[in-house]
């Protein structure tokens, strides 16, 4: 069965300090790895799209990793702000490209 | 350039009742989605849409239908409202087919209460 699996569920951090969010997912044949960001009350914005033959990608603070091997990904953020307090969304797609499983995100607090 | 544009922004049901959820973008994307999101899931594709005049069920389309006539509005039709319907809706459109390497564009949602 093809799935995406976020860790942790919830993360509080201090402003300034790093983190790093997880995704695992099982989707095969696998074609893209996207990371969203979602604002409390609004939709999810892209912050990086990942291909198989793609092992990082940045986005400003936003690093994120992918290992096609173990299909495993991370997405780092460097030095928080209180405005990265939000839920960030892991998303596979087949190479299909019809099917794309979301996963229920990480919420993640920046505390002052 | 609004982009995704919903409306409206909240809505209480009452059981049975109908409404529909209107998406309009406003970036000539092709491709058009409806998801319902949950509380601690994944989005669900509910339909989809690959331009004018098509339209194809995704992983939850029971209780609801869509149609497409324009390229910029695909709203979303609920017609006889269930409490399992309670949720927050998402339209979405992309230049290409979303599994792709396109972004997609979300709109703000719709906070659906079905009582």
């Amino acid at each position: 069965k093809n799935q995406v699996e976020q860790s942790p569920q919830s993360l509080i951090i201090l402003e300034g300090k790093n983190c790093t969010l997880q995704c695992n997912y099982t989707v095969s044949p696998f074609s893209n790895l996207r990371w969203y960001k979602q604002d409390t009350g609004r939709g999810p914005v892209s912050l990086t799209i990942m291909t198989f033959s793609e092992n990082t990608k940045s986005n400003g603070r936003y690093t994120a990793t992918l290992d096609a091997d173990t299909k495993q990904s991370s997405l780092h953020i460097t030095a928080s702000q209180l405005s990265d307090s939000a839920s960030y969304i892991c998303v596979v797609s087949d190479t299909g490209g019809f099917k794309t499983i979301f996963g229920a995100g990480t919420r993640l607090f920046v505390k002052a | 350039n609004a982009g995704v544009t919903q409306t409206p922004k909240f809505r209480i049901l009452k059981i049975g009742q109908s409404m529909t959820l209107q998406c309009t973008q406003d970036m000539n994307h092709n491709y058009m989605y409806w998801y319902r999101q949950d509380p601690g899931m994944g989005l669900k594709l509910i339909y989809y849409s690959v331009g004018a005049g098509i339209t194809d069920k995704g992983e939850v389309p029971n209780g609801y239908n869509v149609s497409r006539s324009t390229t910029e509005d695909f709203p979303l039709r609920l017609e006889l409202a269930a409490p399992s319907q309670t949720s927050v809706y998402f339209c979405a459109s992309s230049h290409g087919l979303a599994g792709g390497i396109n972004e997609q564009f979300f709109g703000p949602g719709t906070r659906l209460t079905v009582l």
